[in-house]
């Protein structure tokens, strides 16, 4: 089992151009999640899915669009990059034990995917 | 606003030493807590969960909770240099969907010297 896969591991943009960062997880769980993490403001949340067809803004979603294209791939696009854009992103899928009183959230993440933008 | 803070370190602990890190919530209603490592240039890793007031204790780690005092801690027994990484601390409701969405805090640096 890969996990959570994210392509590409590395690109640079100029700024205006465009670009989709790709998820995919063979972990067959429904909630998905990119986040952004910059040095000094640690992980913040651009967009989730909780479940095939929904998607949900977080806390820094200007700038960013998403796609749950199915259960398995979550994309985030940037339409028009900005060097403010310049960080590390991770794509994550999260765990959801249904018993009969408590879920329990656990998070995995993808490898990231270094982003500079000109 | 739900929060999770963490001192940002460094934490600096010799070899073998006993490493202490720190975590408090501010949302009353999160019931499950999560410990992260990230190494330089990787991506975060589930090293331990802790759901109930108490110590869990997995290897070398072990995860404190108290609900009371809104406060989480993970102990590192003899600390070697390759635990020296990065430390998030996450919180959350257990819900499905939304709501069940992690916090995270910004991590602790733990530094293990020789």
């Amino acid at each position: 089992n890969a996990g959570v896969t994210q392509t590409p591991k590395f690109q640079v943009l100029k700024t205006g151009q465009s670009m989709t960062l790709q998820c995919a997880q063979d972990m067959n769980h429904n909630s998905m999640y990119w986040y952004r993490q910059d040095p000094g403001m640690g992980l913040r949340l651009i967009y989730y899915s909780a479940s095939e067809g929904t998607t949900d803004k977080g806390e820094v979603p200007n700038g960013y669009n998403v796609s749950r294209l199915n259960k398995r791939e979550f994309s985030l696009r940037l339409e028009s990059a900005a060097p403010s854009q310049t960080s590390v992103y991770f794509c994550a899928t999260q765990t959801e034990f249904s018993g009969v009183y408590r879920i329990y959230n656990e998070q995995f993440f993808g490898p990231g995917t270094r982003l500079t933008v000109l | 606003q739900k929060e999770v803070e963490q001192n940002s370190g460094p934490l600096s602990v010799p070899e073998g030493a006993i490493a202490s890190l720190n975590c408090t919530y501010s949302d009353r209603g999160s019931q499950s807590f999560f410990w992260y490592r990230q190494y330089s240039g990787k991506s975060p890793e589930l090293i331990m969960s802790i759901y109930s007031n108490g110590d869990k204790e997995d290897g070398r780690f072990t995860a404190q909770l108290n609900k009371a005092s809104q406060y989480v801690s993970l102990l590192i027994r003899d600390s070697q240099p390759s635990d020296s990484a990065t430390y998030l601390c996450a919180g959350g409701r257990n819900y499905g969907g939304s709501q069940g969405n992690l916090i995270f805090g910004k991590g602790t640096k733990l530094s293990v010297k020789p």
